[in-house]
């Protein structure tokens, strides 16, 4: 199984400012997903992290909001531009081989003020 | 948006119980998979189940899956208070790339 680590694993932001978060894997891994999980509620995708290419948004994401890049096999970062209130949640990092098993980060919880 | 939708959406048992969760989903799938999320924690991977098969077992839990009524059942036996968390069914879609979409999640709750 892949061992995820996301860093920071919490954060309180002014409106207005960017956070930029990092997600490392301990293997070589085919795909990379970043998902979002408001309190009390199920995950939604954000996007698939293409290696050496963009990402692939999901309906209701935007790249000029959360700007993702992957350069290379183990390793990708999320940045949330431009935060609101509406922006606090927890955003995951997720990782899988092929048609594996898919993996979780500890994810990092985001607190907009 | 959600692929699945999980029911019972919250469950309440007494501990030594076994519970039962279900999932359904609208199109067709490579895979599903279940986790477990204990509150404020991150995911737990439970099973993964193919589109070919019908049952897998691990320990406690018992996962299956009908492919022709679109649905999937988690099944924890001999339920304790440590299995009181959120479970979710995820599933892999046929078409659309490698992607993981999520249900709403049941939350059981097992009293001691």
């Amino acid at each position: 199984s892949a061992v995820i680590s996301q860093k920071p694993s919490r954060d309180i932001c002014q409106r207005g400012t960017s956070l930029t978060i990092q997600c490392q894997v301990d293997s070589q891994v085919t795909m990379m997903f970043w998902y979002r999980q408001q309190p009390g509620q199920s995950l939604t995708l954000i996007a698939t992290a293409n290696q050496g290419s963009e990402a692939t948004y999901e309906s209701g994401f935007v790249i000029d909001k959360f700007p993702i890049s992957r350069p290379n096999l183990t390793f990708s970062t999320l940045t949330v531009s431009n935060m609101s209130p509406e922006d606090s949640s927890i955003y995951l990092c997720s990782a899988r081989q092929g048609r594996g098993e898919q993996y979780f980060g500890p994810g990092t919880r985001l607190t907009v003020t | 948006s959600q692929q699945g939708e999980e029911d019972p959406q919250a469950l309440s048992i007494q501990e030594g119980e076994n519970a039962t969760m279900n999932c359904s989903y609208k199109t067709s799938i490579n895979n599903l998979q279940w986790y477990r999320q204990n509150s404020g924690r991150g995911l737990v991977h439970l099973i993964l189940i193919r589109s070919n098969e019908r049952e897998k077992h691990s320990g406690r839990l018992r996962v299956t899956l009908d492919t022709s009524k679109k649905s999937s059942s988690l099944l924890i036996t001999a339920s304790r208070a440590a299995d009181t968390a959120s479970y979710f069914c995820a599933t892999d879609r046929d078409t659309g790339g490698f992607k993981t979409i999520f249900g709403a999640g049941t939350r059981l709750f097992v009293k001691a």
